[in-house]
């Protein structure tokens, strides 16, 4: 299995407030995904990168949401400022050798 | 539009065996896979098919049939243990991930 390594773990925080997910993918990889998991929507693809580069942006729900990967060992989901229904588990994941390989998540509260 | 239909919930025995099905309409398919989400944990591989028939992985199996739209994962043997939410995907035309709401398989001693 590719590793990868997502922090926090748990993040709670206060509506307005700004908020940074991290992931470093520790093996092999060509593409990194940003997912976002609730009981209502299920498993949404926010954005994904190939080579550092991001190609779909077009699940991040707002203006709110940004992503960047500045090299091929590390990514960053921030939100700002954060509101209630941003409230989920975010995952990272990683493509190896055609599988999509998940990150442990990030829950997120917003209070 | 794409869609992914699978059960929602499904309860089974434990020794028994359970199938879950999947059903889909994608813009051009790359291949279906599995995966096992235990509550609180993230989503791991289980299975992927991208031609016709059935691969079998020690207690688990998936089948496809690309014609018709269908793929099913069957448990044999089962374990409390395999209590989990188990998420059918497909890839599409573009080579993305197409997610199914996944089913919440219920172990019953």
């Amino acid at each position: 299995d590719a590793g990868v390594i997502q922090s926090p773990r748990h993040e709670v925080t206060e509506m307005g407030q700004e908020v940074t997910l991290r992931c470093k993918p520790i093996s092999g990889h060509n593409s990194l995904f940003w997912y976002r998991q609730t009981m209502m929507r299920g498993l949404e693809l926010l954005i994904y990168f190939n080579n550092n580069v991001p190609i779909d942006d077009s699940g991040m729900p707002e203006d709110r949401f940004s992503a960047k990967m500045p090299n091929a060992s590390f990514s960053t989901l921030k939100i700002q400022p954060s509101e209630p229904r941003d409230s989920a588990v975010y995952f990272c994941a990683i493509t190896n050798r055609n599988i999509q390989y998940f990150g442990a998540g990030t829950r997120l509260s917003v209070l | 539009g794409q869609n992914i239909d699978q059960p929602t919930e499904m309860t089974a025995t434990e020794g028994a065996i359970v199938q879950i099905n999947c059903t889909y309409q994608t813009s051009g398919f790359n291949g279906l896979f599995w995966y096992q989400q235990h509550a609180g944990e993230a989503p791991t591989f289980l299975s992927y098919n991208v031609l016709d028939g059935l691969e079998e992985k020690g207690r688990f199996s998936s089948f496809l049939s690309r014609s018709k739209g269908y793929s099913y994962l069957l448990l044999k043997e089962l374990q409390m243990k395999d209590s989990a939410s188990y998420l059918c995907a497909v890839r599409d035309s573009n080579y993305q991930l197409i997610w199914g709401a996944g089913t919440k398989l219920i172990i019953k001693p």
